[in-house]
Order: structure tokens, then sequence, then C-alpha cells
């Protein structure tokens, strides 16, 4: 299986600062198609999973413009410009590029 | 819109079965996949199964043998039969679409003497 590695777990942020957070697969997630099928979910407390962005790159349809994906290969990052208070919540990045689908471990973002 | 709903979740004893439901509209499940994740209580999300239009299925290994994921076109359902339940497969139960974009609200299952 191959295997999704986030970091940092726990992310405090301060209201209007950027925040990062990387994960890290553990072979490369190029499709033999030439897609990378990386995406980046955010779960609020007590809600389901909401995907965020597809494909390393692509925001979902509603999703504010201060999420952002970036990365290729093994290496890719979610940013979020500014948090705000609703972004509140755990990140899961995921690989639907080998079988079986995998998560990251999830990383708690919370306001400082 | 797309709107998947869960169902069938409930306190059970190890060793016992019980059967998940997962009713879609906006979508026609024989034209696509749906996935079922499952996340452990505190714990993070793992997928637990697929079944595809084809009718295809693929498990974890973690429920390979033990969980039967099936469905329903005349009802647009999806089930997930789960047999010879274990304490560790305590969880919210999610079905997904193939797009990952709609999930349900997730139905507890508790396995517990």
């Amino acid at each position: 299986d191959v295997v999704m590695t986030q970091s940092p777990l726990s992310l405090p942020v301060t209201l209007g600062q950027p925040a990062s957070i990387s994960c890290r697969s553990g072979q490369s997630l190029v499709y033999s198609d030439g897609n990378t099928h990386l995406n980046w979910f955010q779960q609020r407390p007590g809600q389901s999973p909401r995907r965020l962005i597809h494909e390393v790159s692509k925001r979902d349809s509603g999703v504010p413009d201060r999420f952002s994906g970036s990365g290729s290969g093994t290496d890719f990052t979610l940013k979020i410009s500014r948090v705000e208070a609703e972004d509140v919540g755990v990140y899961y990045c995921m690989q639907a590029t080998h079988w079986p689908i995998t998560f990251g471990q999830g990383t708690r973002l919370e306001i400082k | 819109e797309v709107r998947l709903v869960e169902s069938g979740g409930g306190l059970v004893q190890p060793g016992g079965s019980l059967r998940l439901s997962c009713a879609v509209s906006g979508l026609t499940v024989s034209h696509t996949y749906v996935s079922w994740v499952r996340q452990a209580p505190g714990k993070g999300l793992e997928w637990v199964s697929v079944i595809y239009s084809s009718g295809n299925t693929n498990y974890a290994d973690s429920v390979k043998g033990r969980f039967t994921i099936s469905r329903d076109n005349s009802k647009n359902t999806v089930f997930l039969q789960m047999n010879s339940l274990r304490d560790e497969d305590t969880a919210v139960y999610y079905c997904t679409s193939a797009s990952w974009d709609d999930w349900g609200q997730g139905t507890l299952v508790t396995v517990s003497s």
C-alpha cells in the first residue's frame, strides 16, 4: 500500500496568517495516463469530509481561492493564504493512483 | 444535485453482522462507482470497499472475506454487508461517489459486548 505521510499533524495558526500542510507519498502518484490523482479534503468538527482540491491543484466548486494545492511526483502541499475561523478542522490528503486508495493521517488546524 | 444517505448502523456484538445501505440520488449507481470509507472514533479516514459500474468489487485487506459490497440498481442503492464484526470495525461509515466530492452524513457502527 502507498503510505501517505502528512506534516505537521497539528497546526496552530493565527487568524489572517498563512498555513501550509505537506503530504508525501511512498511512491510516485503519476498514473499511466499522465494524471496525478492526489486530493485534499477538509473535515470540520462533526461533519463529513469535503473535497477541496483534486488532481493536485484543481480547486473544487465553491472552495475559496485562499486554498491552493501544488506539488508533483511524491511531494504535495496544501496552502491557505489567510486562515479564517471556518477553516478549523482536520485536513487529509488522499491518493487514488494506486490501489488501495490511501489517506494521510490528517492535520488538525486550530486557531491560536 | 447528488445526495447519498447512509443507514443501517447500530450496536452489534463481536462476531455479529450488520448491513449498511447507501441510498443515492442525482446519479445512477450502475453507471459509476461508489466507495465506502470509514472513520474510527477520533481517528483518520480508511477506504473500505468499492463497487464499479461493471459490478466488479474491491476491498481493503482489513475487511476482505468478511465484508461484501453490492447494489440494487432498481433502488439506486449500494449495500455493505458486514459479517464477523470485530471491535476494530467500530467506526462511522461513509459512502462516497466516484468523484469523491459527494459524501453521505455517515452511519455509526459500534461493535461491543
